[in-house]
């Protein structure tokens, strides 16, 4: 079955310390997308990718990177600077940017809490 | 005041209830409307998509858009338990996906 796969499904961060997440798919989709969801808030852009070795920061990149090495993989870290790291993260991917009405597909998500 | 609002609910409906999901936005740009359901602790799945004003329908689904009022709505007749969830708008003026202004989201309770 095609789709995005996200793991872990829950994370755990400690002070100072700097996590990954994990996201893949094989829809063949070219771009790609990391976003942040808060509770009573809409979904916050945190980073994109339209190609492989190429992202664009989102709306709220402070303390977050970004790596797209393969099509198929978007990892997001989480660093030690973002200061308020709890939330669900969701990772989506969307076929060629040029291409309109074409849908996000998205990974069920990581939780990332604070020890 | 937030682009794109939305009434967080959350919302409780008897099974077979007409339900009603609206969001309003300020940005007269925006063309093309989205409708998402998640689920618990699971990713957004794409309902409805739709550009510029109008309706759409797609079996129970029915997405209205009032560009003039700007004002777009989810209809969902025959409402199952298994529509319980949170329902989030989008919308973007380009139609590019890393331009997709979400909602809040309303939570959605249907009753068996």
């Amino acid at each position: 079955d095609g789709g995005i796969t996200q793991s872990p499904k829950y994370l755990f961060r400690k002070e100072g310390q700097n996590v990954t997440l994990s996201c893949e798919q094989n829809l063949n989709h070219d771009a790609m997308y990391w976003y942040r969801q808060d509770p009573g808030q809409g979904l916050r852009l945190i980073y994109y990718s339209q190609i492989v070795n190429d992202f664009q920061k989102g709306d709220i990149a402070e303390g977050y990177s970004v790596s797209r090495e393969k099509k198929e993989s978007f990892p997001l870290t989480v660093t030690s600077a973002q200061k308020n790291p709890t939330a669900f993260y969701l990772c989506a991917s969307s076929p060629r940017q040029a291409q309109r009405n074409q849908p996000q597909h998205f990974g069920d998500g990581t939780r990332l809490s604070i020890l | 005041q937030k682009e794109v609002e939305q009434d967080p609910g959350p919302l409780s409906v008897p099974e077979g209830a007409i339900v009603s999901l609206n969001c309003t936005y300020s940005n007269s740009a925006f063309q093309y409307f989205m409708w998402y359901r998640q689920y618990s602790r699971k990713g957004p799945e794409l309902l409805m998509y739709t550009y510029s004003s109008g309706n759409k329908e797609d079996g129970r689904f029915t997405a209205q858009v009032d560009k003039s009022s700007k004002y777009i709505s989810l209809f969902i007749r025959d409402s199952q338990p298994s529509d319980s969830a949170t329902y989030l708008c989008a919308m973007s003026a380009t139609g590019s996906a890393r331009q997709l202004t979400f909602g809040s989201g309303t939570q959605l309770t249907v009753l068996p």
